[in-house]
């Protein structure tokens, strides 16, 4: 299975300051078709995942443009511009191009 | 509004099975495939596999082969997930998550616990 590695696994920060999330994949999850299948959820605290970014940068409509992901290959990132207090949660990356799709660790965001 | 709607929460014992249920409604979400994701407690996320639109192919982790099964009845727009063989490990809160109209996971179900206890 592929082992998606995030960092850091806990993350405070001041309302108003960035926030940076890494995700690693040991292989490229670039596809043949030329999609990057890496995906970026969050999950506040009770609730069910939220789809926020896929394919590595396409944001979901509705999705605060503070967030942003990028990335290439194997190497992934996730930024929030600024925070705020509903930002509040667990951010999980995810590949969708091998099976079994497999989610990193969780990073928990906290004010 | 696309919405995904699971059955209720269930206490099994070691060892039997349980049928969990997500019916999708707002949408054509039924024509999307779907799949299933749980979360032990204080846990992340794991991905159990999914089932096709016409309910005629199914993927699963290996992790479940053999105890897992996936249906659909497109009639009313639900699909099943059935785990058997239940152990304390198998107690989580089991997710249906399904495509929307701008990407894959885009729609999830509320959730739905399960508890295995003797």
């Amino acid at each position: 299975d592929l082992v998606m590695t995030q960092t850091p696994l806990s993350l405070s920060v001041t309302p108003g300051q960035p926030a940076s999330i890494s995700c690693k994949s040991p292989q490229s999850l670039l596809h043949t078709d030329g999609k990057t299948y890496l995906s970026w959820f969050l999950q506040r605290p009770g609730h069910s995942p939220h789809l926020l970014i896929s394919e590595v940068s396409s944001r979901l409509s509705g999705v605060s443009d503070r967030f942003s992901g990028s990335g290439s290959g194997t190497d992934f990132t996730l930024k929030i511009s600024r925070v705020e207090a509903e930002d509040v949660g667990l951010y999980y990356c995810m590949q969708t191009l091998y099976s079994p799709y497999t989610f990193g660790q969780g990073t928990k965001l906290e004010i | 509004q696309a919405q995904l709607v699971q059955s209720g929460a269930e206490v099994k014992k070691p060892g039997a099975s349980v049928k969990v249920s997500c019916r999708a409604s707002g949408h054509t979400l039924i024509s999307y495939y779907m799949h299933w994701v749980r979360q032990a407690p204080g846990q992340g996320l794991e991905w159990m596999g999914f089932i096709n639109p016409r309910g005629d192919s199914t993927s699963y982790a290996q992790k479940f082969q053999g105890r897992v099964t996936m249906t659909r009845d497109t009639s009313t727009s639900t699909v099943y997930l059935d785990l058997s063989s239940l152990t304390s490990e198998d107690t989580a809160v089991y997710y249906c998550a399904s495509r929307g109209m701008e990407a894959a996971f885009q729609h999830w179900g509320q959730g739905t616990l399960v508890i295995v206890s003797s």
